[in-house]
């Protein structure tokens, strides 16, 4: 079991500002970096798959960053909705492809 | 596409009661994965099927826990006798077909044990 921190465990956004969040991972044996989303009462929804140090992805007003090198990634969100109040979850892979989550970020947006 | 289906939602049981879970994964996709996420952790894996196989089961506490996945498509997990620290979300995944596939979840069944 391979230890993935997320931090911080929750917070809280104002309509309108954008925030950020981390996920640290084991640097060795990387094979890939997930982000999920998951909102109360729904399915986790796959955000994004990051597998080379630098990668950048953006969907809409959410992005990630990775570096491998150093072991994090972090997930932004820019200009925060109140749909956007859910809980991230990171997920790890090492070279046995088996994910290895993160407790998840909070984040609720209040109007 | 359909999605990755699971039922019960929400399920309340006694200690040493018995309970079973089921999951419909997407069609084609050969991967099925069972997690067990407890409140304030992350999900952690305990069976993954590829086709009708077992690929591994691990963490699967197997004294209690068991799974199958008869004719590789939908699987059922259940737990005998359950116990409190069984309490918690069961989510069922599924991938097309390598683990490095993107996991499909579907929305889970919240277990309470009394």
């Amino acid at each position: 079991i391979l230890n993935v921190e997320q931090s911080p465990q929750s917070l809280h956004v104002q309509e309108g500002d954008s925030t950020n969040f981390t996920c640290s991972f084991p640097s060795s044996n990387f094979y890939a970096l997930h982000w999920y989303r998951w909102e109360t009462a729904k399915s986790p929804e796959a955000l994004f798959v990051m597998t080379l140090n630098g990668d950048e992805k953006k969907k809409g007003r959410i992005s990630a960053t990775l570096n491998t090198k150093e072991g994090y990634s972090y997930l932004y969100i820019k200009g925060s909705q109140p749909e956007d109040s859910a809980t991230y979850l990171c997920a790890f892979s090492s070279n046995d492809y088996k994910l290895s989550f993160g407790a998840g970020t909070t984040v609720t947006v209040r109007a | 596409e359909a999605g990755v289906a699971q039922s019960p939602r929400y399920k309340i049981i006694e200690k040493r009661q018995s309970v079973a879970f089921w999951c419909n994964p997407i069609s084609g996709h050969a991967t099925l994965y069972w997690y067990q996420q407890i409140l304030g952790q992350g999900p952690k894996l305990l069976i993954q099927f590829q086709n009708n196989g077992v690929v591994d089961d691990s963490q699967l506490p197997k004294d209690r826990f068991s799974a199958e996945r008869l004719k590789g498509v939908d699987s059922t997990l259940k737990i005998q006798p359950a116990k409190l620290e069984d309490s918690a979300v069961y989510l069922c995944a599924s991938s097309f077909k390598v683990p490095t596939d993107t996991q499909y979840f579907g929305p889970g069944t919240r277990l309470t044990v009394l």
